[in-house]
Parts: C-alpha cells; sequence; structure tokens
C-alpha cells in the first residue's frame, strides 16, 4: 500500500530564515509523482512543488525547493527566506496510478515576525 | 477563470437529512475527485471519477455515493448524513486521469452533521 507520512504536526520559524518540512513515503511502484501542497487559512489548496520520480535532479520554484532523496523515500520542502504568507498548512502528496494519490497528515507552519 | 466550484461553502445539518453537495469544472477535465480533510489524517479519497459514467470508490466511500452524468459536474451524496461525516470536503480535477497531472482543487465545503 502507498503511505505518505509527515512527522512534523507543526513547525515555526523566523521571517527571513529557512525552514525544512520532512515526508517520507512507501511504495512498491516505479513511477510516480510527489508533491507539496500549501493550505493557508482560506482552505484553499494551492500546488507548491512537483518532482517526478524519474528526475535525479531536485525541482525548484523560487524560494521553495525539495530534497528528493529516492533510496530513502523522503521528500522534503526546504522554504528560503521565510515570509508571513507562508504560514499554512503544508500536505505532502503521492500520486502512484491513475487513481491513487495520498497525503500526508500535514504540517502547520507559522511565519513569525 | 479556470476553476472549480463547490457549493454550499458551509452546511450545518442533522443526522438522516440527505443533503448533496456540487462540485463543477469549467476546464473540460476528464478527471475528478473527492476528498475529505480531517485533522491529523489529511485528506482521503472518498470517490473518483476517470470520465463521464465511469466512477469508482477511493479509501472511504461507504456513506457517500457519487454520479457523472456529465463531464463538468461530479456531485457527492450523502443519503443518510451521520455525525462521523462532519468534515471538510474538497472536489479536484485534472486534464486526465494519471500520475502525471496536477490537481486542482475547490475551495471546500465545511460539513457538520449533528
Amino acid at each position: 500500500a502507498q503511505t505518505v507520512t509527515q512527522s512534523q504536526p507543526e513547525m515555526s520559524v523566523q521571517e527571513a530564515e529557512t525552514v525544512t518540512l520532512s515526508c517520507t513515503y512507501d511504495t512498491s511502484e516505479s513511477n510516480y509523482y510527489l508533491f507539496w501542497y500549501k493550505q493557508p487559512p482560506s482552505r484553499q489548496m494551492i500546488l507548491v512543488i512537483r518532482q517526478e520520480a524519474y528526475k535525479q535532479q531536485n525541482a525548484t520554484e523560487n524560494r521553495f525547493s525539495v530534497n528528493f532523496q529516492k533510496a530513502a523515500k523522503s521528500f522534503s520542502l526546504k522554504i528560503s527566506d521565510s515570509q508571513l504568507g507562508d504560514t499554512a498548512m503544508y500536505f505532502c502528496a503521492g500520486s502512484y496510478n491513475n487513481n491513487d494519490m495520498r497525503f500526508g497528515a500535514g504540517t502547520r507552519l507559522t511565519v513569525k515576525p | 477563470e479556470a476553476q472549480v466550484t463547490q457549493n454550499p461553502r458551509y452546511l450545518i445539518t442533522v443526522t438522516g437529512k440527505k443533503l448533496t453537495v456540487t462540485c463543477s469544472q469549467n476546464m473540460n477535465h476528464e478527471y475528478m475527485s473527492w476528498y475529505r480533510q480531517d485533522p491529523g489524517l489529511g485528506l482521503r479519497q472518498i470517490y473518483y471519477s476517470m470520465n463521464v459514467e465511469v466512477t469508482d470508490k477511493g479509501d472511504v466511500p461507504e456513506g457517500y455515493k457519487v454520479s457523472r452524468k456529465e463531464k463538468r459536474n461530479f456531485p457527492l451524496i450523502l443519503e443518510s448524513p451521520s455525525p462521523n461525516q462532519t468534515s471538510l470536503y474538497f472536489c479536484a480535477s485534472s486534464l486526465v486521469a494519471g500520475v502525471y497531472n496536477e490537481q486542482f482543487f475547490g475551495p471546500g465545503t465545511r460539513l457538520t452533521v449533528l
């Protein structure tokens, strides 16, 4: 069975600092995508970044980057130069086939001024 | 504007009173899905639809029904709601089914069953 685990229920970071959110996953499939979604207080689910499993290069999107360790089945999100608007719940997710998308329990990130 | 819409956004009801949460997308997406979000559990898939008239169960389908008569609409039906269905519900869609395709989410529906 596919699983996604986020072991940090809550985290905080000072504005302008860097923070890393952890995610591990488990799958026996060879073809999959991994995602980080952001859910601000508005509850809207916003895609932050995605990583294709067959690509070794880590994905980056402006201040957001991932550390994808395929052998360790680890997919962490690094947020650089944290901003107050980054305060949100962050979900790690894996998409494993045509219909199976699994989410972690989420990490609530607070950026402090 | 390309979007997924859900109605209602908030709903308080009582046990046993049938309700429908509507979901509509204007992006001509083939794939649509329903999730529920509960604290400490993340999002769990309830039902999904690969295309019109094709639906299948996700991880937590008990107590829910869906239909896909038109490409743009994918309503979620609770025939006899119970308090354990109190949750935040999201509809999502993607261009086609497949591991490569980003899912676009609706704004969510907060359901409370008393």
